[in-house]
């Protein structure tokens, strides 16, 4: 088992441009969840995808979405880039319900640095 | 608002055990998660605390008192690999779950 894997492992962007990070979650789990983890801080959650909907959301703005495909792996989209965004992208999977009730696996994640 | 204080640095020396304080302010309650998140890797799974009392695995234990809103991990016979950050977790609204900010744990030999 792979566990969960995130592509690119780093990325750097010009402010302004849109940037997609994947993430496949682990084998037999159906949820997924982004965080954005700046350094020396804890994740912050970006929002949750579970059977292809988004069904819960922090406090990010709307230049962050994403998607959950039929085998449940998952995109994350930032379009404008801000200086801000620059930070580690952190994917989560997990089964069903919220992450702390079932254990979470996070991939390694994809370090953006915006430009 | 809702959120979750650690202490931000901790040292301890090879052998000895430490623990990881974390309070937490939420409305509603749903558990408190341990992780481990050495610098450059993944944050990885250590315990899971949904009733008041301890939890023990292996060298590392959790405890939670819901009617403090205060749990702590206790790690014993402390190695250098523990050297790492420690985040105490908890899900707020629905799934959405917040993070403390971590504590780092130095372990000096």
């Amino acid at each position: 088992d792979a566990g969960v894997t995130q592509s690119p492992t780093h990325l750097i962007k010009t402010r302004g441009q849109q940037v997609t990070l994947r993430c496949s979650p682990k084998s037999g789990h159906d949820t997924v969840s982004w965080y954005q983890q700046a350094l020396g801080q804890g994740p912050q959650f970006i929002f949750q995808y579970y059977e292809e909907e988004e069904r819960q959301r922090g406090n990010f703005p709307d230049r962050f979405s994403g998607h959950q495909f039929p085998n449940y792996s998952s995109e994350l989209n930032v379009n404008a880039l801000l200086l801000g965004d620059s930070a580690l992208y952190l994917c989560a999977s997990s089964l069903g319900l919220g992450q702390t009730r079932t254990e979470a696996f996070f991939g390694q994640g994809t370090r953006l640095t915006v430009v | 608002g809702q959120s979750l204080e650690q202490p931000s640095e901790v040292t301890a020396v090879e052998g000895a055990i430490v623990q990881i304080n974390c309070t937490y302010q939420t409305s509603g309650f749903y558990g408190l998660s341990w992780y481990q998140q050495h610098d450059g890797g993944a944050p990885t799974f250590l315990s899971y605390n949904a009733l008041d009392g301890l939890e023990e695995t292996g060298r590392f234990s959790s405890f939670l008192s819901r009617s403090d809103s205060y749990g702590y991990l206790l790690l014993q016979e402390l190695q250098m690999k523990d050297s790492a950050s420690y985040f105490c977790a908890t899900e707020v609204g629905g799934f959405k779950t917040i993070f403390g900010a971590g504590t780092r744990l130095f372990v000096k030999a």
